[in-house]
């Protein structure tokens, strides 16, 4: 059972353009909402990040934006560029503080035609 | 910077071998982590550890164990490896902390070939 659901599972975007990876989940109890992005033959690193009280969080050309309600999460790349091609994980925490452990999506694979 | 180091990149090993993974981060990180990561499953905890002598199973820890006898160094122990234990491994670190934002930092992974 698949606690975050992360879709879609591949996005091909034209440079320039905007890319939108969408996560939701059920658990009401997550705290912390990160997005992972990795590059081949690399670990995951974290991008950015948000807590349930703040709607969107902006970093550069990256965006969460956070909807309580529906138990969504998305993450929005601006302008998107060559560079940021790579797997994206979103992910949620769960647990108490010293025994947090994470939930991770499937992952998508973005790739930005040049 | 924040470096988790794991022993091997690649390995390749038998079915019914033992197999052991390394994990060292050098941040003085109370809490570590062991996942796989497998195409269309994203990464799976399969344990973790808070402290020394410390472990908590993750979601799939089947097959599985892990010590951690130093604050640096976590290792994951594959008991009689089996061919659906082919993956890639990731560990990660992480400090303790109340709010904050508790960033994993990962390693670069081991990717087991198990025949």
């Amino acid at each position: 059972q698949q606690q975050v659901k992360q879709s879609p599972q591949s996005l091909i975007v034209q440079k320039g353009g905007i890319s939108i990876i969408n996560c939701a989940y059920e658990n009401t109890a997550f705290d912390y909402f990160p997005w992972y992005q990795q590059f081949p033959g690399k670990g995951p690193a974290l991008l950015i990040a948000i807590r349930p009280d703040v709607s969107e969080k902006k970093e550069g050309r990256f965006t969460i934006s956070f909807n309580k309600s529906a138990k969504q999460f998305s993450l929005h790349i601006m302008d998107s560029q060559p560079g940021d091609s790579a797997t994206y994980f979103c992910a949620a925490r769960e647990g108490t503080s010293g025994t947090y452990k994470y939930i991770f999506g499937t992952g998508t694979r973005l790739k930005v035609l040049a | 910077d924040v470096k988790v180091t794991q022993s091997s990149r690649y390995l390749v090993k038998r079915t019914g071998e033992k197999v052991f993974l390394e994990c060292v981060q050098d941040m003085d990180h109370e809490n570590m982590f062991w996942y796989r990561q497998d195409p269309g499953l994203g990464l799976r905890l399969i344990y973790f550890s808070y402290d020394v002598k410390m472990k908590e199973k993750g979601d799939i820890p089947e097959g599985y164990s892990v010590s951690r006898e130093k604050k640096e160094r976590f290792s994951l122990i594959l008991e009689s490896a089996s061919t659906n234990q082919t993956s890639m491994y990731l560990c990660a670190s992480s400090k303790i902390g109340t709010g904050g934002g508790h960033t994993q930092y990962f390693g670069p992974g081991t990717r087991l070939t198990v025949l």
